[in-house]
């Protein structure tokens, strides 16, 4: 089956620095990569969609200029958290989406990457 | 507008009793039903789907979930739970009429199994 990854699986950092947490789609090319955010115990929110090549879609709420997307190739997009805060605190998720001819109707997940901020 | 409600954020069964996970949609148009399963610290994992044709859909470790558009619902059943079915279950939907495939998830249903 098609295999997402995320880099790294878990970063602390210090508050006011940045993160890049990368999702790489390993054995496809996603044409559409999206990124969720989970509090704990609660369900996943989508922040953003990101198309390879153009700017990412925010859902409204989320900061684009805190939350930096970029969808360099089909197989890889990466959020940047800037100057990070407690709050921004979370386990974040990417998804790719993987159209081939016929549509597939599905998202295959990475495995998540907890943010701490200190 | 599409939304997901799960009945009950917490189920708790026995080991090898049914397991029995509440799902119901809103959606102005014809939905794809999704059910989801994540262990701890990790991603999520697809159980099964319905997109279009047959309404009772199979999917993985033995879990099925059946399309009723008459009750807007998609229930996620296991007839007999297994310690490894412990984890958190999302419903999800989405539209993909026009869309590039956004889910809209449930809150989720933690399954407990007992001993």
């Amino acid at each position: 089956g098609a295999v997402v990854s995320q880099h790294p699986s878990w970063v602390i950092c210090k508050s006011g620095t940045s993160v890049k947490i990368e999702c790489r789609s390993l054995d496809f090319q996603a044409t559409t990569m999206f990124w969720y955010r989970q509090f704990p115990k609660q369900s996943l929110m989508l922040m953003a969609t990101s198309n390879e090549g153009s700017k990412a879609t925010y859902e409204q709420g989320v900061e684009k200029d805190k939350f930096l997307i970029n969808h360099a190739s089909l197989t890889l997009s990466t959020l940047t958290v800037t100057s990070a805060h407690p709050e921004d605190s979370s386990f974040y998720i990417c998804s790719a989406y993987w159209t081939s001819g016929l549509r597939s109707y599905e998202q295959y997940f990475g495995p998540g990457t907890r943010l701490t901020v200190t | 507008a599409q939304s997901v409600t799960q009945l009950g954020s917490h189920v708790s069964v026995s080991e090898g009793a049914l397991v029995l996970l509440r799902c119901n949609y809103s959606s102005s148009v014809p939905p794809y039903l999704f059910w989801y399963v994540q262990y701890p610290n990790q991603g999520l994992q697809l159980l099964l789907k319905y997109t279009t044709g047959a309404t009772l859909v199979k999917g993985i470790n033995g879990f099925e979930a059946e399309f009723k558009k008459s009750e807007t619902s998609f229930h996620l059943t296991k007839p007999s739970a297994h310690m490894s079915d412990a984890a958190e279950y999302f419903c999800a939907v989405t539209n993909y009429g026009g869309s590039q495939g956004n889910l809209i998830f449930g809150k989720g249903t933690k399954l407990s199994v007992k001993p």
